[in-house]
């Protein structure tokens, strides 16, 4: 089966830790994004990174980091500097089409930080 | 990008037509209308998109007018499983995909 994971379900940390949560696909798609979605509200874009070795920042990517070293791969890192980390996470993927706005959503992780 | 207002919630039965509608009174020449579903903890899920007239699938329709300042989705006899967070989107290729959500509409769907 073709799709997105992504490790851990929840995940507790303590603040003033880093935190990296993995996002991995087999769809074969260049585009993957990383969004946070906070109780009640829609998503907001981080990072996205649309070939290899590439990305570029997103609406509220202050405190995030990512890297892209491989195609199937784009974890992202919540550093200390996130100052309310506290959120759903959810990466996803797509091809690059201009007409076309399908992106295939992982389960999510849930992030809580105490 | 153009702003979208849709109803913060509707309530339905089983069985029953729904049809959600979405403003979007500034859309662009180049923008597209999407339809997301998301389901409690979960990521959402791509229903339709369309650019005019009208569009139909295997899970839903979407009506969009000539003048497309609006459009309405249309999911035909719901069940208990169509209860989720709906969003609708709008806009164009920027290089990216570029996905705006807002608060979306929370359909109830009751027995």
């Amino acid at each position: 089966d073709g799709g997105i994971t992504q490790s851990p379900k929840y995940l507790f940390r303590k603040e003033g830790q880093n935190v990296t949560l993995s996002c991995e696909q087999n769809l074969n798609h260049d585009a993957m994004y990383w969004y946070r979605q906070d109780p009640g509200q829609g998503l907001r874009l981080i990072y996205y990174s649309q070939i290899v070795n590439d990305f570029q920042k997103g609406d509220i990517a202050e405190g995030y980091s990512v890297s892209r070293e491989k195609k199937e791969s784009f974890p992202l890192t919540v550093t200390s500097a996130q100052k309310n980390p506290t959120a759903f996470y959810l990466c996803a993927s797509s091809i690059q089409d201009e007409s076309s706005y399908e992106q295939y959503f992982g389960p999510g992780t849930r992030l809580t930080v105490t | 990008l153009a702003k979208t207002t849709q109803p913060i919630s509707m309530d339905s039965y089983e069985g029953q037509e729904v049809n959600i509608t979405c403003s979007h009174n500034n859309i662009a020449t180049n923008d597209y209308i999407t339809w997301y579903q998301q389901f409690p903890s979960q990521g959402p899920r791509f229903i339709i998109q369309g650019y005019k007239t009208k569009v139909t699938n295997e899970v839903a329709s979407l009506f969009i007018p000539a003048d497309r300042k609006s459009s309405t989705l249309s999911l035909p006899r719901v069940s208990l499983s169509d209860t989720a967070v709906y969003y609708c989107l709008v806009g164009a290729y920027t290089g990216f995909q570029k996905l705006v959500f807002g608060t979306g509409t929370r359909l109830l769907v009751s027995p």
